[in-house]
């Protein structure tokens, strides 16, 4: 069973458009970890953030902002006033192991910034 | 410290063809991660190792594949009898120590495509 779904595939949107993406994930452990990743087309993944299950605050990093809600078993990232550089591929990610990264991975969404 | 780095980028093989992956960890990370990422999903897990010990290996697609550390720094990835369905990009990630609450690093991976 996939643990965690990453509905939309593509999002195209105009520089300075506010974009956000969704993340639903599946666990019976009460004890997780749920990270974003950003893969630029260099290939490497790059950490963005990581968040464990009891601390439900939402997060604002600059221009990134991430919304956590148990009670939906969703983890989702809004990009505020995006930028070219923004394009990239974004994954959200599940571990259900706080020792090791063990990671689970969406499928990913595919950012696209038009100047 | 210049990242995790892989080798090769790129490989292309025939099939049945044996191929072997290398990644270099950044210098004193104890763990070292090798995930597969086929087109237009998120990575997988494969294997880890602390040091030298392959901590877990029961998510290796097939006795095809296997990994070494054998010195406790590199880490090979080798893939037997190759076949089209291998033919996929390889990650590589390393961590200081254990526990998700320490940042693991990516490599580019290597790309590899059976032919």
């Amino acid at each position: 069973a996939q643990k965690v779904t990453q509905a939309q595939t593509e999002i195209s949107v105009v520089e300075k458009e506010d974009v956000t993406l969704d993340c639903v994930y599946e666990t019976r452990d009460t004890t997780y970890y749920l990270f974003w990743y950003k893969q630029p087309p260099s290939g490497e993944l790059v950490f963005l953030i990581r968040r464990n299950s009891f601390d439900e605050q939402n997060e604002i990093s600059g221009r990134y902002s991430w919304n956590f809600q148990k009670s939906t078993s969703s983890f989702n990232f809004t990009i505020t006033a995006s930028q070219v550089v923004d394009s990239a591929v974004y994954f959200c990610a599940l571990s259900e192991d706080s020792n090791d990264y063990k990671l689970s991975f969406g499928a990913g969404t595919t950012v696209t910034v038009r100047a | 410290d210049t990242g995790v780095s892989q080798d090769p980028r790129h490989k292309i093989t025939k099939r049945g063809q044996n191929v072997t992956f290398r990644c270099d960890p950044i210098s004193e990370h104890n763990r070292l991660y090798w995930y597969r990422q086929t087109l237009g999903q998120g990575p997988e897990f494969l294997t880890y190792f602390q040091n030298e010990a392959q901590l877990e290996k029961s998510r290796l697609l097939s006795d095809r594949f296997s990994a070494e550390r054998p010195k406790g720094s590199f880490s090979t990835l080798e893939i037997q009898r190759t076949e089209q369905g291998d033919s996929a990009m390889y990650l590589c990630a390393s961590s200081k120590r254990q526990g998700v609450n320490t940042e693991a690093f990516f490599g580019q991976g290597t790309r590899l495509t059976v032919v």
